[in-house]
């Protein structure tokens, strides 16, 4: 089975610090995503990477970095947190045409910033 | 462009109802796959099934079944005999060769004892 792994399911913040939500897969995918999803905007692509040290950016990326240094592992950064990025925050990972393009997601982390 | 539409924002039935839930896709591809996903309250989105566009087979698992209809650019999800546990948001995806997945807005599914 598929495992996507994130390091918090719940996470609690204050304005202005910085934080690190990491996201773990170990199914050797190329592709990986973090997505925020808000009560009536449904799931939002923040940063996906197809590869290590390679990012693109997704349709909200302001106020949010990524980093992979390592194929399995994924990282969303909060430069200074606001209280606006209290999310559900999903990382998700995925193969490719050989995996039939399926997208396995992790359970989420619940972040507020108070 | 991509779209998906899932047009029922909200359905609630009581248990041992059937439901579908209802999703329509546009794309110019024409090798793609559909995808269904279970979210329930824990937040956790479930893979539930894939299906290619040459594929046009329904399929069934269990109380769950899928009708994938090309003509009607449709790949609609049926609940038999619904539980109290299928309440959740169900969405509906789509992805091409190379592009990112398209979710539809989700269902959320209420299932009433």
């Amino acid at each position: 089975d598929v495992k996507v792994t994130q390091s918090s399911r719940y996470l609690v913040k204050r304005t202005g610090e910085k934080v690190f939500l990491e996201c773990v897969q170990d199914m050797d995918h190329e592709n990986m995503f973090w997505y925020r999803q808000d009560p009536g905007l449904g799931l939002r692509l923040i940063y996906f990477s197809y590869d290590v040290k390679m990012k693109e950016k997704g349709d909200i990326p302001e106020g949010y970095s990524v980093s992979r240094e390592k194929k399995e592992r994924f990282s969303l950064i909060l430069e200074s947190a606001s209280t606006n990025q209290t999310s559900m925050y999903l990382c998700a990972s995925r193969g490719g045409w050989e995996d039939f393009y399926e997208q396995y997601f992790g359970p989420g982390t619940r972040l507020t910033v108070t | 462009a991509q779209k998906v539409t899932q047009a029922q924002t909200e359905i609630s039935v009581v248990e041992k109802e059937d439901v579908t839930l209802d999703c329509v896709y546009e794309t110019r591809d024409t090798t793609y796959y559909l995808f269904w996903y279970k979210q329930p309250p824990s937040g956790e989105l479930v893979f539930l099934i894939r299906r290619n566009s040459f594929d046009e087979q329904n399929e069934i698992s269990g109380r769950y079944s899928w009708n994938f209809q090309k003509s009607t650019s449709s790949f609609n999800f049926t609940i038999t005999a619904s539980q109290v546990v299928d309440s959740a948001v169900y969405f509906c995806a789509l992805i091409t060769s190379g592009s990112r997945l398209t979710f539809g807005e989700g269902t959320q599914l209420t299932v009433n004892p």
